[in-house]
């Protein structure tokens, strides 16, 4: 089925462990973007990418960086997790048009 | 800048009840107004949209109207059902960033049988 898919679906961390969040969309979508989920806080945009080439920072990017490998993939990656970081990562794409998003099915991230 | 929001939860309704979740918003321009619904372990589902004042969106029995003049977009459903337990965000995007979005806090319902 068509739509935005994110890998891992899990994963722990140690403290001052990189991994990389990978987010892919078949649609077709110019805009991508990463949010993190918090309880009580709805979701806080990290990164987006307006466009194929180009990336910018959303309310909460430290900590972070991007790239937008190609028009279909957008990947997060975390260079030195910490504790803070655990959350749930949802990725998004829209085609631009602001008829909303579609969404991935998240990675749920544990930082020990 | 822009935000969102919306009545804290939980919700705790009866099958059949009638459902009001508030939302009022501050932008400036003339953003676009969303209502997503989140399932447990899943991600966002776009549930309904309006792009411009006095606009209604709907789907599967919800509605919401976008109202400038009280910057509210406020969901309801006549007669919900324990299939719709979820959690509800109201959200809104205008034309920077590629339609970036700025999600409200969530709302919790719960329906009992």
């Amino acid at each position: 089925n068509a739509g935005v898919t994110q890998t891992p679906k899990f994963q722990v961390l140690k403290t001052g462990q990189s991994m990389t969040l990978q987010c892919a969309q078949d649609m077709n979508h110019n805009s991508m973007y990463w949010y993190r989920q918090d309880p009580g806080m709805g979701l806080r945009l990290i990164y987006y990418s307006a466009s194929e080439g180009t990336t910018d920072k959303g309310e909460v990017p430290n900590g972070y960086n991007v790239s937008r490998l190609n028009k279909r993939e957008f990947s997060l990656r975390l260079e030195s997790a910490a504790p803070s970081q655990t959350s749930v990562y949802f990725c998004a794409s829209t085609d631009g048009r602001g008829y909303g998003y579609t969404f991935g099915s998240g990675t749920r991230l544990t930082v020990v | 800048g822009n935000s969102v929001t919306q009545m804290e939860g939980p919700v705790t309704l009866s099958e059949e009840a009638f459902l009001t979740i508030n939302c009022t918003y501050t932008a400036t321009g003339y953003p676009s107004l969303f209502w997503y619904v989140q399932y447990p372990g899943e991600g966002l589902q776009l549930l309904l949209k309006a792009t411009k004042a006095d606009d209604k969106g709907s789907n599967k029995g919800f509605e919401a109207t976008y109202r400038k003049e009280t910057t509210s977009f406020h969901l309801e459903k006549g007669s919900v059902q324990v299939s719709d337990s979820a959690v509800y965000f109201c959200a809104l995007s205008d034309r920077t960033g590629g339609f970036k979005t700025i999600f409200g806090a969530g709302t919790r319902l719960f329906v009992k049988a």
